[in-house]
């Protein structure tokens, strides 16, 4: 089972530059998310999906956008990268509701922003 | 304020130690939820357990345990003899939403066992 994939597992930007992140489940999880971990700060979350059309803000949204289209894949995109913006992003989801308390993460992006 | 706080940043012990890592919470809602998750080299973050507010039941499982006491905002893990395979870093969680959609994750322990 491929779980939670997320691409590229590298990547190095220019400031200025815009990319999106990758992330896609085969679970079937209506619940999807982006964190971002920083040292000494832990993972915070960007944004939060809790089914396909249907997104919402997280603790640092700012500087990212997301859309979900469907239920499989979750991409995040940077519109204009900032050295703020370098980070390991994860990409996370489960099945919604207090039934699964799982959250599945994905192997994570490793983000230079220069 | 950081809703989770993870004092211990980096922890070493030989293998067969045990080893207990803090986590102190904060919230105002009555119902929450804490998590443990372990992060080995890997990278991808592996879930342990949750405990609901309203159960303050400690939990053993294996050569793990957990101690979860409302009166100290307090969520501890144990690792009983430990093991090389435990180094990892441990991130404690908080939740206050009963579907999950928000987690607060403290800044992680990094637990080294050397053997």
């Amino acid at each position: 089972n491929a779980g939670v994939t997320q691409t590229p597992k590298f990547q190095v930007l220019k400031t200025g530059q815009s990319m999106t992140l990758q992330c896609a489940q085969d679970m079937n999880h209506e619940y999807m998310s982006w964190y971002r971990q920083d040292p000494g700060m832990g993972l915070r979350l960007i944004h939060y999906s809790v089914g396909a059309g249907i997104t919402d803000q997280g603790e640092v949204p700012n500087g990212y956008n997301v859309s979900r289209s469907t239920t499989e894949d979750f991409p995040l995109r940077l519109l204009s990268a900032a050295p703020s913006q370098t980070s390991v992003y994860f990409c996370a989801s489960s099945l919604q509701g207090a039934s699964n308390e799982k959250l599945f993460f994905g192997s994570g992006t490793q983000l230079s922003v220069l | 304020a950081q809703k989770v706080t993870q004092a211990q940043t980096e922890i070493s012990v030989v293998e067969k130690e045990d080893v207990t890592l803090d986590c102190v919470y904060e919230t105002r809602d009555t119902t929450y939820y804490l998590f443990w998750y372990k992060q080995p080299p890997s990278g991808e973050l592996v879930f342990l357990i949750r405990r609901n507010s309203f159960d303050e039941q400690n939990e053993i499982s294996g050569r793990y345990s957990w101690n979860f006491q409302k009166s100290t905002s307090s969520f501890n893990f144990t690792i009983t003899a430990s093991q090389v395979v435990d180094s990892a870093v441990y991130f404690c969680a908080l939740s206050e939403d009963y579907n999950f959609n928000k987690f607060y994750f403290g800044s992680g322990t990094k637990l080294n066992v050397k053997p």
